[in-house]
């Protein structure tokens, strides 16, 4: 149990345009998601925190209005990379949790984007 | 801010031997978990520890969460080619906010 499917895997935009990264968890719900942002060899960076039915919580540094997050149900969190720049290509990543502390959080597999 | 500090950052040994990893914290965390990364693929989940001095095994792994839930250690026994990847720790509070350690490549030659 516990699946989170992202979508796309890869993708490549053009400079200026705007990319949509989906987050689901197949089997069970989550009221929390989180959006992660990793560069080669290095950790996961947390952006935001997304709430179902309310605004996400950003990180500090992280522009709110570049990244978009939608929590519209309990299974689905989008992240919108809005008029994306080469600077913003990187692998972005969800996770998400079935609550309680025994569960550690699942991963989707990741989006590579690649923006030129 | 809770810093988890994750050591070694680069690791290489050949196939066979023994590894220790270790993730230190000065923050008490309500549970931490271990991950395995490969590249191009999101972590996957390894094991979640949460009470403190609790160990745990799986297969040729073991886990320990300190004492006072602020540390934690992975030990790999007889590492092979296949054990190779970037090793995250991941120390979560009560909030449900997790905080990753800096990671720990992996390799191991045959």
């Amino acid at each position: 149990g516990a699946v989170v499917s992202q979508h796309p895997s890869r993708v490549i935009c053009k400079s200026g345009t705007s990319v949509k990264i989906e987050c689901r968890s197949l089997d069970f719900q989550a009221t929390t998601m989180f959006w992660y942002r990793q560069f080669p060899k290095q950790s996961l960076m947390l952006m935001a925190t997304s709430n179902e039915g309310s605004k996400a919580t950003y990180e500090q540094g992280v522009e709110k209005d570049k990244f978009l997050i939608n929590h519209a149900s309990l299974t689905l969190s989008t992240l919108t990379v809005t008029s994306a720049h080469p600077e913003d290509s990187s692998f972005y990543i969800c996770s998400a949790s079935r609550g309680g502390r025994s569960y550690g959080y699942t991963f989707g597999s990741g989006t590579r984007l690649t923006v030129v | 801010t809770q810093l988890l500090e994750q050591s070694p950052q680069f690791l290489s040994i050949q196939e066979g031997e023994n590894l220790t990893v270790y993730c230190n914290s000065s923050s008490v965390f309500s549970s931490l978990q271990w991950y395995r990364q490969e590249p191009g693929e999101g972590p996957v989940l390894l094991v979640t520890v949460v009470t403190g001095g609790e160990v745990k095994k799986l297969k040729r792994l073991t886990f320990q969460f300190g004492d006072a839930r602020k540390d934690s250690s992975l030990h790999i026994t007889a590492a092979q080619p296949g054990d190779t990847g970037l090793y995250l720790c991941a120390g979560a509070t009560n909030a449900g906010k997790s905080t990753f350690g800096d990671g720990t490549t992996l390799t191991v030659k045959p």
